[in-house]
C-alpha cells in the first residue's frame, strides 16, 4: 500500500462548479497537512497547510483534514479556468517534517 | 530575486554522459530538497541537504547520482552516466529550516537520448 493515494483524474468541471479534491493516507503520525497546486511545466507551489485535524479556509479554498479516516480534502469553490493544474496532496510528520510525502497528484480541467 | 532557481531549465544528455543540475536556494534559505518526477508520478523525494551536508539521502539510487550543497554556490544534483531511465523532470525545494514549507523551483526537465 502507497503511503499517500490520490485519484489521478483527469478531472473535468465547467466554470463556477465546486471541485473536490481527496487523499488517503496509511501513516496515521502524518501531523502537517498541505496542498500545492502545480501549472504545467511549473514548480509546484504551495497552496495550503493544516495541522492536524479540522477545517482551514482561504478565499475560495477550503481544507479539511480527518485524522480518523486518515482522509484530507481540498474544496474549490466557484471554480475558474486558472484552476486547472495539478493538486499534489503531502503531508509530514511533527517529529520530522523535512520529510514531505507527497501524493501523485491530481489532473484538474475547469472548462470555460 | 525572491525565488528558488534551477538552472539549466532544460537538458539534453546523451546515454553514458554526465548531468549537472544546479539549485540556488531562496535568499535566508539554508535548507534543500530534491525531487524527481516522472510523467503520472508524483515527487518523489532524493535527497535533503543543509549546507556542506547530506541529511538524509535514502531517496537516492546507490549508484550514479550524488548530491552536494557546498559552503559557497547552488547545490549541485549530479547524474553520472545517464541512462534513458534518468529522462524527468527534477524539481529543488527549499525552505529556511523552522517550518514544513518547502518552495520549489521551476525544475530542469532531463532528457536521455
Amino acid at each position: 500500500q502507497k503511503e499517500v493515494e490520490q485519484d489521478p483524474g483527469p478531472l473535468s468541471v465547467p466554470e463556477g462548479a465546486i471541485v473536490s479534491l481527496n487523499c488517503t493516507y496509511s501513516n496515521s503520525a502524518f501531523q502537517y497537512f498541505m496542498w500545492y497546486r502545480q501549472y504545467s511545466r511549473k514548480g509546484p507551489e504551495l497552496l495550503m497547510y493544516t495541522y492536524s485535524s479540522g477545517n482551514k479556509e482561504d478565499g475560495r479554498f477550503t481544507a479539511q483534514v480527518d485524522k480518523s479516516s486518515k482522509y484530507i480534502s481540498l474544496f474549490i469553490r466557484d471554480s475558474q479556468p486558472s484552476d486547472s493544474a495539478t493538486y499534489l496532496c503531502a503531508m509530514t510528520l511533527a517529529t520530522n517534517y523535512d520529510k514531505v510525502i507527497f501524493g501523485p497528484g491530481t489532473s484538474l480541467s475547469v472548462i470555460p | 530575486n525572491a525565488g528558488v532557481m534551477q538552472n539549466p531549465r532544460h537538458l539534453v544528455r546523451r546515454r553514458g554522459q554526465e548531468a549537472r543540475l544546479r539549485c540556488s536556494p531562496m535568499k535566508g534559505h539554508s535548507h534543500v530538497y530534491w525531487y524527481r518526477q516522472l510523467p503520472e508520478e508524483g515527487l518523489k523525494f532524493m535527497v535533503y541537504l543543509q549546507k556542506e551536508n547530506i541529511i538524509d539521502e535514502s531517496g537516492m539510487p546507490k549508484e550514479r547520482f550524488s548530491a552536494e550543497f557546498p559552503k559557497e554556490g547552488p547545490s549541485i544534483l549530479r547524474i553520472q552516466q545517464v541512462v534513458r531511465g534518468d529522462s524527468a523532470a527534477y524539481f529543488c525545494a527549499t525552505s529556511g529550516g523552522d517550518s514544513y514549507e518547502q518552495y520549489f523551483g521551476p525544475g530542469t526537465r532531463l532528457t536521455v537520448t
